[in-house]
């Protein structure tokens, strides 16, 4: 079974800090989605990654994908109380699977 | 272009009774998958369903069980519930097919089994 590790698992932080957000495994992705959750809600997707390396930036936040493609991280700089919520990745490990494996996600609470 | 479209988004049932969670896919998308997510769990994939066949089946017993019609609506039912099944089960869609597939999800039915 092919696992894929979220840290921290909660971050509660003031308005205006920065933080960052891992997305681990040992085994190399395909893909890589990164899903923000609202309680009660679906998720909704942020960002996907396919190519070692890559760097993709949604307004303060900033995703990473690992040159060897089995990490990846978000950093979202001088965060808002909109951005409260769960962050999930969730990778497509290849081989001819393409259902994503989830982390169990990153519990983010901003104080204003 | 619509979202994914999952009815109802609440309901309450009682042990022992079955419940079906309906899930309309976006447009053109013809993969359709089902997930429980519970708070120790998270997110835990049930199964996937692609053109009217299932194709992917996570670890869940067999009480579980879905479908999909011609449409690519989907449906999933779960029997004889249990306390455990109290969820919020999410629908995705997606195109459906290739590793580097993104999928997308419903709102979410939240289920409370008492």
């Amino acid at each position: 079974t092919q696992l894929l590790e979220q840290s921290p698992q909660f971050l509660s932080i003031q308005e205006g800090e920065n933080l960052t957000v891992y997305c681990n495994s040992s085994s190399v992705f395909s893909s890589l989605q990164w899903y923000r959750q609202e309680p009660g809600e679906g998720p909704v997707l942020l960002v996907t990654v396919v190519t070692g390396g890559e760097v993709k930036k949604l307004k303060r936040l900033t995703f990473q994908f690992g040159d060897a493609r089995k990490d990846s991280s978000l950093h979202i700089t001088a965060a808002q109380p909109g951005d409260t919520g769960l962050y999930l990745c969730a990778g497509v490990f290849g081989g001819g699977s393409y259902i994503p494996t989830f982390g169990r996600g990153t519990s983010l609470i901003v104080h204003p | 272009k619509a979202g994914v479209t999952q009815t109802p988004r609440y309901l309450i049932k009682t042990r022992g009774q079955q419940v079906t969670l309906s899930c309309s896919p976006i447009s053109g998308h013809r993969s359709v998958s089902w997930y429980q997510q519970t708070p120790g769990q998270g997110l835990q994939f049930l199964f996937e369903y692609f053109s009217e066949t299932q194709r992917n089946k996570g670890n869940f017993p067999g009480r579980f069980s879905g479908r999909q019609f011609s449409n690519s609506r989907s449906e999933m039912n779960v029997s004889t519930l249990e306390l455990g099944d109290s969820a919020l089960y999410l629908c995705a869609s997606s195109l459906g097919g290739t590793e580097k597939n993104t999928i997308y999800f419903g709102e979410g039915s939240w289920l409370t089994v008492v």
